[in-house]
């Protein structure tokens, strides 16, 4: 199962602009994280928001979290060429069968920052 | 190692045949998980270790799927009698920590490929 959901599942901007990328969970929280793929490679940590923060900066990131509405977003200034690539959210599930937590991605938005 | 390793990074096998990945996690990492990732979705968690012990299986989409972390390092996914619905980019993640909501560090996948 995916708890988080992307929105939109695909964004295509000019290089400067601001891409802007939601995600939607379902269950509460202790942290909700952004990952970067590019195509082929693995994911790369991009930021961790705790759920008492309400933002978060690092470098051109912005990530927002709004937990009595379950969303969050990514912000990326002044995009490149080289910010194309798919970006996912992920936070921790809470597993009934198992009493633990998982860490749960959402489907993911293609970005492609055109030159 | 700089990262997480996996390999082969492709694999083709025919229908019925058992294949065996391999995940090489950064040293000192605790944690260590198995994600499988379908073309254009998010990675689904398969499994995760702690040191050597498994402690979460509930991914496992069945009892074909079997993983182990014997020494607590290197991992390996073994799939027997495989099916055509095996095919996918499996991921393998560890983390620093103990905690399943840490930032993971990704290797870049093997892609399997069930004729």
């Amino acid at each position: 199962s995916q708890q988080g959901e992307e929105d939109p599942q695909a964004l295509s901007i000019q290089e400067g602009e601001n891409a802007t990328m939601n995600c939607s969970y379902k269950t509460s929280i202790n942290n909700l994280q952004w990952y970067r793929q590019n195509s082929g490679r693995g994911l790369v940590h991009l930021i961790l928001i705790r759920s008492n923060e309400r933002e978060k900066h690092s470098g051109r990131l912005r990530v927002t979290l709004d937990t009595s509405k379950k969303s969050s977003s990514l912000l990326i200034t002044a995009s490149r060429a080289a910010d194309t690539a798919s970006y996912f959210c992920a936070t921790d599930e809470h597993i009934e069968e198992t009493s633990g937590s998982r860490l749960t991605f959402g489907e993911g938005t293609q970005l492609t920052v055109n030159p | 190692g700089a990262g997480v390793s996996q390999s082969p990074r492709y694999k083709v096998a025919k229908r019925g045949q058992d294949v065996a990945l391999r995940c090489d996690p950064i040293s000192g990492h605790v944690s260590l998980f198995w994600y499988q990732q379908a073309l254009g979705q998010g990675p689904e968690f398969l499994t995760y270790f702690q040191n050597e012990a498994q402690l979460d299986k509930s991914g496992l989409p069945s009892d074909r799927f079997f993983a182990e972390r014997p020494e607590g390092s290197v991992s390996t996914l073994k799939i027997q009698r495989t099916q055509q619905e095996d095919s996918a980019v499996y991921l393998c993640a560890s983390s620093l920590g103990y905690r399943v909501d840490q930032p993971q560090h990704f290797g870049d996948g093997t892609r399997l490929s069930i004729l």
